[in-house]
């Protein structure tokens, strides 16, 4: 399969900060990249469709404003959770489906925030 | 109604057995289906497609399509303690997008 890199793997941060995540499609072009949440044993979440040169597309209830999200390339895409608070620790991972037509997602390793 | 639906269990299997995992999905016209292994602590891991009706077979894994009935599952043989982990169903809606609706999954025990 694919390869999705996420770039940290763990973060810990004071609340009140901003934590930057990337997401790297390594060996082929991603022109869309999502973002999921997912909390302890529960189901992954949909937070937003990143768009490569274009405006990240949200899911009902996601804060833009809060959770910032630039696909500068077709290989990379950023998450930034701005002025984090403990509410948004959680498990992090971005997917990308392979290019030429080809629906297969493939996630990347995921991130694990924890803000105290 | 969830658009995609899995039984939560845990699915208690043991060693060498074969389990069953099943979802139903609500949008009728869906044509593309997933199932995703994710173990604890980890991301999902994508080890079947299929977007046809009937059997789809790969190693100890079968993947079965029934669109009349809007049901897909998912057959492990031989099942081994390693199986353990949580599988997900996901769906591709028919629209132009690449996005997924994934179900809550299914944990499976393989008891040695």
């Amino acid at each position: 399969g694919a390869v999705v890199s996420q770039h940290p793997s763990r973060v810990i941060c004071k609340s009140g900060t901003s934590v930057k995540i990337e997401c790297r499609s390594l060996d082929f072009q991603a022109t869309t990249m999502f973002w999921y949440r997912q909390f302890p044993k529960q189901s992954l979440m949909l937070m937003a469709t990143s768009n490569e040169g274009s405006k990240a597309t949200y899911e009902q209830g996601v804060e833009k404003d809060k959770f910032l999200i630039n696909h500068a390339s077709l290989t990379l895409s950023t998450l930034t959770v701005t002025s984090a608070h403990p509410e948004d620790s959680s498990f992090y991972i971005c997917s990308a489906p392979l290019a030429g037509g080809r629906i297969e997602q493939f996630f990347g390793p995921g991130t694990r925030l924890t803000v105290l | 109604q969830k658009e995609v639906e899995q039984n939560s269990g845990p699915l208690s299997v043991p060693e060498g057995a074969i389990a069953s995992l099943n979802c139903t999905y609500s949008d009728r016209v869906s044509q593309s289906f997933f199932w995703y292994r994710q173990y604890s602590g980890k991301s999902p891991e994508l080890i079947m497609s299929i977007y046809s009706n009937g059997d789809k077979e790969d190693g100890r894994f079968t993947a079965q399509l029934n669109k009349a009935s809007q049901y897909v599952s998912l057959l492990i043989r031989d099942s081994q303690p390693s199986d353990s982990a949580t599988y997900l169903c996901a769906v591709k809606p028919v629209d132009s997008s690449y996005k997924l609706i994934f179900g809550s999954g299914t944990r499976l025990l393989v008891r040695p």
